[in-house]
């Protein structure tokens, strides 16, 4: 799987929106970028994923750069829950679903929310 | 929404005895699940890939002895830490995905061997 590099940590007030930053030159054009984040003491939980186009859901948006060699996870108001590890992953969408469809995780951005 | 369900969330244990956790999905199949494993202030890191009805596929330096692995049906895989060690505790998190959805984690077990 292509390599991503994000910022080790950010800092974001409370109420804010937030721009996670993911930079994934490799990408290859198989590769979904899928968006998790971790909670302190919980397993990863999905947030967003998406391949050309910019995607929204009630967690976050997720635009994607024309040439896809970079992608941005948007909090559009930033709570104090969502404080967390957040992971940007690129996902061959040849795995889905069997054996080569695992995550293979870096160290992410920590986010801070500060009140 | 697609759920894992992971049991139990934490569990203390001896050292020299045996621990299964197991890894539940709710509402979908999965033909295959994953499980990882986390220290403290690391990232997770996998360490096999269970599939159903066959042999795990465990990743270099994980000891397939150490980490029984089945995968019984489509809705369970148990993951067993046999003679825990100290070194052993961490953080180990399943994950399963139903076909051609993201992959779903479980909340995880914290694993402390004394």
């Amino acid at each position: 799987d292509a390599k991503t590099t994000q910022p080790n940590s950010m800092e974001s007030n409370e109420e804010e929106p937030v721009h996670l930053p993911c930079n994934h030159s490799t990408i290859s054009g198989t590769d979904y970028i899928h968006w998790y984040r971790q909670l302190p003491s919980q397993g990863p939980e999905y947030v967003i994923h998406g391949l050309t186009s910019n995607v929204n859901n009630r967690m976050a948006s997720l635009a994607i750069a024309e040439d896809r060699k970079s992608s941005t996870l948007i909090l559009h108001r930033a709570t104090l829950r969502d404080a967390a590890v957040y992971y940007c992953i690129l996902r061959d969408v040849r795995g889905y679903g069997g054996s080569q469809g695992n995550l293979i995780f870096g160290k992410g951005t920590k986010l801070s929310v500060k009140p | 929404g697609a759920v894992v369900s992971q049991h139990p969330s934490w569990v203390i244990c001896k050292s020299g005895t045996s621990v299964k956790i197991e890894c539940r999905s709710l509402d979908f199949q999965a033909t295959t699940m994953f499980w990882y494993r986390q220290f403290p202030k690391q990232s997770l890191m996998l360490m096999a890939t269970s599939n159903e009805g066959s042999k795990a596929t465990y990743e270099q330096g994980v000891e397939k002895d150490k980490f029984l692995i089945n995968h019984a049906s489509l809705t369970l895989s148990t993951l067993t830490v046999t003679s825990a060690h100290p070194e052993d505790s961490s953080f180990y998190i399943c994950s399963a995905s139903g076909g051609n959805s993201p992959l779903h984690f479980g909340n995880g077990t914290r694993l402390t061997v004394t």
